[in-house]
C-alpha cells in the first residue's frame, strides 16, 4: 500500500518568512495529493490540491509543487503570518475506484510574531 | 450552513459499554468517510461508503461498526469500548470516491 513521508514534524518561522514542508510517497499510482491544514479542536480544512498531470499550482500565498519522477511534493507558503499557524498534512491517493487518501504525519507550523 | 457535521463533540465513556457517533453532510455528496486520528495526531481511514454503500473497510476491529441510512447520514458504532479507542474521530464527504473530501469538526472520544 501507499506509504506517505512528511518533514518536518515541527517548523518555527519569523512572520512574513517562508515555510516550506515535503512529502514523499512510495506508490507510483498516486495521481492526486491534497494537503489539508488542521487548526487546533477543529477538524482537517482542504488548503489546496494538486493532479499528477502539473507540476506546480498556486493559489495566492500557498504553493504545491510535484516532482512525480522523485515521487515527492512539497507545500510552500509565502509571506506567512501567524493565522498560519497550524498542523498541515499531505496525502496521497492512487485516484482507483475509491480515493483511499494515505495521510503523512503532519507538521506543527508556528508562524512568530 | 453547508457542511458536515458531527455529534456529539465530546464523548467520554467507560470501558465496555457501546457508543455511537453521528455525521451529516448537507452537500449533497455522495460518498462519505470515518478517519481515526491517534494522540499522535496521525489520521487514517477506517470506512467509507458511496450511495450507501461500503466502499473502503480498512483493518478495524469488528467492535466498529458504520451504518449508512441514507446518502447524507454514516453513524459510527462502537461496541465493548476499550482504552485504545480513545481517538479522535473524523468524518468526512466527498461529491464521488474520487473527489475532494470534506471534513467535519470531529468528535473527541475517551475511554476510561
Amino acid at each position: 500500500g501507499e506509504n506517505v513521508e512528511q518533514h518536518p514534524s515541527t517548523l518555527s518561522v519569523q512572520e512574513g518568512d517562508s515555510a516550506v514542508i515535503k512529502c514523499t510517497y512510495s506508490d507510483s499510482a498516486s495521481n492526486y495529493f491534497p494537503w489539508y491544514k488542521q487548526e487546533l479542536g477543529k477538524g482537517p480544512q482542504l488548503i489546496i490540491d494538486i493532479r499528477s498531470n502539473v507540476g506546480e499550482k498556486k493559489d495566492q500565498r500557498i504553493a504545491v509543487t510535484l516532482n512525480k519522477t522523485a515521487k515527492h511534493f512539497s507545500l510552500h507558503i509565502t509571506e506567512t503570518q501567524p493565522e498560519d499557524s497550524a498542523v498541515y498534512f499531505c496525502a496521497a491517493s492512487d485516484g482507483g475506484s475509491a480515493r483511499q487518501l494515505t495521510f503523512g504525519s503532519g507538521t506543527q507550523l508556528t508562524v512568530l510574531p | 450552513d453547508t457542511a458536515v457535521s458531527q455529534t456529539p463533540k465530546y464523548l467520554v465513556t467507560q470501558m465496555g459499554n457501546d457508543k455511537s457517533i453521528k455525521c451529516e453532510q448537507n452537500l449533497g455528496h455522495d460518498t462519505m468517510y470515518w478517519y481515526k486520528q491517534d494522540s499522535k495526531k496521525f489520521l487514517k481511514i477506517m470506512f467509507s461508503y458511496n450511495n450507501k454503500e461500503l466502499i473502503i473497510n480498512e483493518t478495524v476491529p469488528n467492535r466498529f461498526s458504520p451504518k449508512s441510512p441514507d446518502k447524507a447520514h454514516l453513524n459510527l458504532h462502537i461496541n465493548s469500548l476499550e482504552l485504545g479507542d480513545s481517538a479522535v474521530y473524523f468524518c468526512a464527504s466527498s461529491p464521488g470516491p474520487t473527489d475532494t473530501q470534506y471534513f467535519g469538526p470531529g468528535t473527541r472520544l475517551t475511554v476510561l
